[in-house]
């Protein structure tokens, strides 16, 4: 079965250093990665995600993730952060290869991301 | 183009009442998904439809819990009777017909089981 890691509840970093919020996934065969944000009662905002191709992947307000097989991640950076980006970060996978289920989406347990002026 | 909507925002029910949450996916998408946020932990899969039908209910946690999309638009999902650990925020997804394409969220429907 799937699954995903977000082993930092928190990330606390200073506005205008770069900023990175760690994934690990776990799937039989070949992921489909997405980075969601969820701002304060907002509902989830889809960001990026990795299916096939190059491995480093642009999304949306400058975040950028890359795809890392021999370590099974996919973090999320961003080389200057902003207060604005201050939200709560998921990550998700879904495994296509899957017999059943393929089309879920697994989700991590959520990192909070607080950006300080 | 509109968003994916959930009605209510809130609701706050005893336990054993029944409650019904309602979904409005993004016109022409055929998937439609419930997901769960419990106690702040990680979101669940509850379930997928394909247009009218249930492709996947593999997260569904009871037989208290139903789930219909008639006509293949709108959803509802019918918790009846609710228990205190229904709380959470159950939220809903749509995305297009096709393996790559993202799911896109509603603002999610809080639910509170007092």
């Amino acid at each position: 079965a799937q699954s995903v890691a977000q082993p930092e509840d928190q990330v606390n970093v200073a506005e205008g250093n770069p900023l990175t919020v760690k994934c690990t996934y776990s799937v039989s065969g070949n992921p489909y990665l997405f980075w969601y944000v969820q701002y304060p009662n907002r509902g989830l905002q889809f960001l990026l995600k990795y299916i096939t191709g190059d491995n480093l992947v642009k999304g949306s307000y400058g975040f950028e993730a890359e795809f890392n097989k021999s370590q099974t991640s996919f973090h999320l950076k961003k080389p200057s952060a902003l207060v604005s980006d201050s939200a709560l970060y998921f990550c998700a996978v879904r495994d296509p290869e899957a017999n059943t289920g393929f089309q879920k989406l697994v989700f991590g347990t959520g990192t909070r991301l607080l950006v300080s002026p | 183009e509109a968003g994916v909507t959930q009605f209510p925002s809130h609701s706050v029910i005893e336990k054993g009442q029944t409650v019904t949450l309602r979904c409005d996916p993004i016109s022409g998408h055929d998937n439609l998904y419930w997901y769960r946020r419990v106690m702040g932990k990680e979101i669940k899969f509850l379930l997928h439809f394909v247009k009218e039908s249930k492709q996947d209910e593999s997260g569904m946690p009871n037989n208290r819990f139903l789930a219909e999309r008639t006509g293949g638009t709108y959803s509802t999902l019918k918790v009846q009777p609710a228990e205190l650990e229904d709380s959470g925020v159950y939220f809903c997804a749509s995305s297009q017909r096709g393996s790559s394409y993202e799911q896109y969220f509603g603002p999610g429907t809080r639910l509170t089981v007092t």
